[in-house]
């Protein structure tokens, strides 16, 4: 067990370039979470996945975020066309639903920033 | 939506002393509580998790409590330490057990 991986850790892009965020969870982890974290605030649900299907995304995700998790393993997050209020901690979690013990355990994080 | 604070934003207190952080949510139909430890840039690393069903979990110097009927619960870390300075959030899990909603974290500074 080697725990959730995100990659990369930094990302600094121009306004109107695509970016995109790989998320490793945890193996036998069946649920996957992205969250976004900016300075001073708790992370903000983004979008999560149970195996490969997408079952709930924020009313704040615009049209401009994507997520997939084609084989119920990795997941993938794109932002397209980003904009300076983009910038901040996008943060990656994951948990195996109907365990006894349902704890969410995280990334590192990619940190972004929109020049 | 389940409204999730935590008070206070910011706490400084002395080596060895003991302390308590309170996290309080609107809607009591929960299905878990989280709490968390955040050191600066780095993602979450959880801590304690109590169970709808519980009322209290324990691991080494932390305690955290949950009372559901009035939507509040304590994390207690005893005889404090310098490496115990973090943000501390808590994350409240929906009823369904689907979604998880997070405070906006207490700083906690430990003085040596």
């Amino acid at each position: 067990d080697t725990g959730v991986s995100q990659d990369p850790r930094h990302k600094i892009t121009k306004r109107g370039q695509n970016v995109t965020f790989r998320c490793d969870p945890i193996s036998e982890h069946n649920r996957l979470y992205w969250y976004r974290q900016t300075l001073g605030q708790g992370p903000e649900f983004l979008t999560y996945f149970q195996n490969e299907a997408q079952l709930e995304k924020s009313r704040l995700l615009s049209d401009r975020f994507s997520a997939e998790r084609p084989k119920g393993s990795f997941s993938t997050l794109e932002i397209q066309r980003t904009e300076q209020g983009d910038s901040a901690m996008y943060l990656c979690a994951s948990l195996k639903s109907g365990a006894t013990n349902e704890k969410l355990f995280f990334g590192s994080g990619t940190q972004l920033s929109v020049l | 939506k389940q409204e999730v604070t935590q008070i206070p934003a910011a706490l400084s207190v002395p080596e060895g002393e003991n302390l308590v952080l309170n996290c309080s949510f609107t809607d009591s139909a929960i299905y878990n509580l989280q709490w968390f430890r955040q050191d600066p840039g780095k993602g979450l690393t959880s801590l304690l998790l109590i169970q709808s069903s519980q009322r209290e979990q324990t691991s080494g110097r932390l305690n955290a409590s949950l009372d559901k009927s009035s939507g509040r619960s304590t994390l207690y870390i005893a005889a404090s330490q310098p490496g115990d300075s973090a943000t501390y959030l808590c994350a409240v899990g929906s009823g369904t057990g689907n979604q998880f909603y997070f405070g906006t974290g207490t700083s906690l500074t430990v003085i040596p």
